[in-house]
């Protein structure tokens, strides 16, 4: 079956780097996402990258993906206290969102 | 453009209460979706829409209805509400269209926190 799997929580320090984790079992997967959840607000879109790539870098964000361990990072780079949020990994098949399977979420600690 | 908007907020149902949570979106997207977040199991689908006048069942759609008589609005009924049901619901939407690989980003909607007692 379909499933996406992430650890609970992360804690770092501030203007350390972040690494969230995360791995997926669909290999048809077309796209890969990340979804940050600030505290009170809905999921929004913070980058994403498609399965024939192994890394996508957009400033501070670095996504890596190994598909033949269908392992998915997203390493956040001088993380700050606003960083501080619940980030969702998320595959789809790329045939609709309804094809979209989410992460339980990480949630990211940021000590000043 | 107010992107994904969610009335109520907050409410407070009694067992057995119905109530419809409302969702609108102004960015003309065709699919739209209703999730419930509940803690350490992330967001699950309870419907979907794929465009105006059509509805389908999602991975938990026990207990909810739902309808889309307009483009832009997608309403979550819970006929008799179960404390089961205590939980936040997020409302999303979609584009149909497949553009620089965006096709499935999700919008969100800033979630309504359902309690049932």
């Amino acid at each position: 079956g379909e499933d996406v799997e992430q650890s609970l929580f992360l804690s770092v320090r501030e203007g350390d780097s972040s690494v969230i984790n995360c791995t997926y079992t669909d290999s048809s997967s077309t796209y890969l996402y990340w979804y940050k959840q600030e505290p009170g607000a809905g999921l929004q879109l913070l980058t994403y990258i498609f399965s024939n790539m192994d890394m996508k870098q957009d400033q501070r964000l670095t996504v890596l993906l190994n598909k033949k361990d269908k392992h998915l990072s997203l390493r956040i780079a001088d993380t700050q206290t606003g960083d501080s949020a619940i980030y969702f990994c998320a595959e789809s098949k790329g045939t609709g969102g309804f094809k979209t399977i989410f992460g339980a979420g990480t949630r990211l600690f940021v000590k000043a | 453009n107010a992107g994904v908007t969610q009335t109520p907020k907050f409410r407070v149902l009694k067992t057995g209460q119905s109530m419809t949570l409302l969702c609108a979106q102004d960015m003309n997207h065709e699919y739209m979706y209703w999730y419930r977040q509940d803690p350490g199991m992330g967001l699950r689908l309870i419907h979907y829409s794929v465009g105006e006048g059509t509805t389908a069942k999602g991975e938990v759609p026990d207990g909810y209805n739902v309808s889309r008589l307009k483009k832009q609005n997608f309403l979550l009924g819970l006929e008799s509400a179960a404390p089961s049901q205590t939980s936040v619901y997020f409302c999303a939407s979609s584009s149909a269209l497949r553009t620089s690989g965006r096709s499935d980003t999700q919008y969100f909607g800033p979630g309504t926190r359902l309690t049932v007692l």
